[in-house]
């Protein structure tokens, strides 16, 4: 059963444009949602995140949209670089703290040049 | 510089061969937890620690062994290991309580097991 769901394995976007990157989730005890970027050859690395108390958080051209009755989250990436090409992958816990992530699937952007 | 480190990077082994992948990290976090990463099935989550000698199942435990002895190491073990624990695995390390979540991402360690 798979509680975080990133129904698009792969998005195209011209450089310059906006990438949106969506998510699904279907616990509704989850309470925080994270988006991490993944490099060839890396681990994955910390984006940006959101508490369920809030419905929009934002970080330069990083944008995290929660609609928690809807269970969705976007990321939003405006204006889209070649460097932002990577795998996004959505993530999601719940309680006090103390349980772990969920990690969605992930899409892999390519924003061409 | 602050880093998680995991050795090897590589590995290719034999089925029934006992192996350790090792995992540090500097930043004198809590929160340690090892993730296995396969095509079309993202990242799911082994095992994992809140601190020194407490450890927990993830999603996908079976077939491995950790420990926590220390706060900045995290090994895993597979004592007898199959073809099907080939994949790319992730050692991630993070603060206590709700910063547990900004996890710390080691390089990867690809593991092949023919």
């Amino acid at each position: 059963d798979q509680q975080v769901k990133q129904n698009s394995p792969s998005l195209s976007v011209q450089e310059g444009r906006i990438s949106i990157l969506n998510c699904d989730y279907t616990n509704s005890m989850f309470d925080y949602f994270l988006w991490y970027k993944k490099y060839p050859a890396e681990g994955p690395t910390f984006l940006i995140s959101i508490s369920s108390i809030k419905d929009k958080n934002e970080d330069g051209r990083f944008t995290v949209f929660l609609n928690k009755s809807a269970k969705h989250l976007s990321l939003h990436i405006v204006p889209s670089q070649p460097g932002d090409s990577a795998v996004y992958f959505c993530a999601a816990s719940g309680g006090s703290g103390n349980t772990p992530l969920v990690f969605g699937k992930g899409t892999r952007l390519s924003v061409i040049a | 510089e602050a880093q998680v480190t995991q050795n090897p990077r590589y590995l290719i082994t034999v089925t029934g061969k006992k192996l350790t992948v090792t995992c540090s990290q500097n930043m004198n976090h809590e929160y340690m937890s090892w993730y296995r990463q396969d095509p079309g099935l993202g990242l799911r989550q082994i095992y994992y620690s809140m601190n020194v000698e407490v450890t927990d199942k993830g999603d996908v435990p079976e077939g491995y062994k950790v420990s926590r002895k220390e706060k900045r190491n995290f090994p895993l073990i597979l004592e007898s290991p199959s073809p099907n624990q080939t994949s790319l695995y992730f050692c991630a390390s993070a603060g206590g309580g709700k910063s547990s979540y900004e996890q710390y991402f080691g390089p990867g360690t690809r593991l092949t097991v023919t």
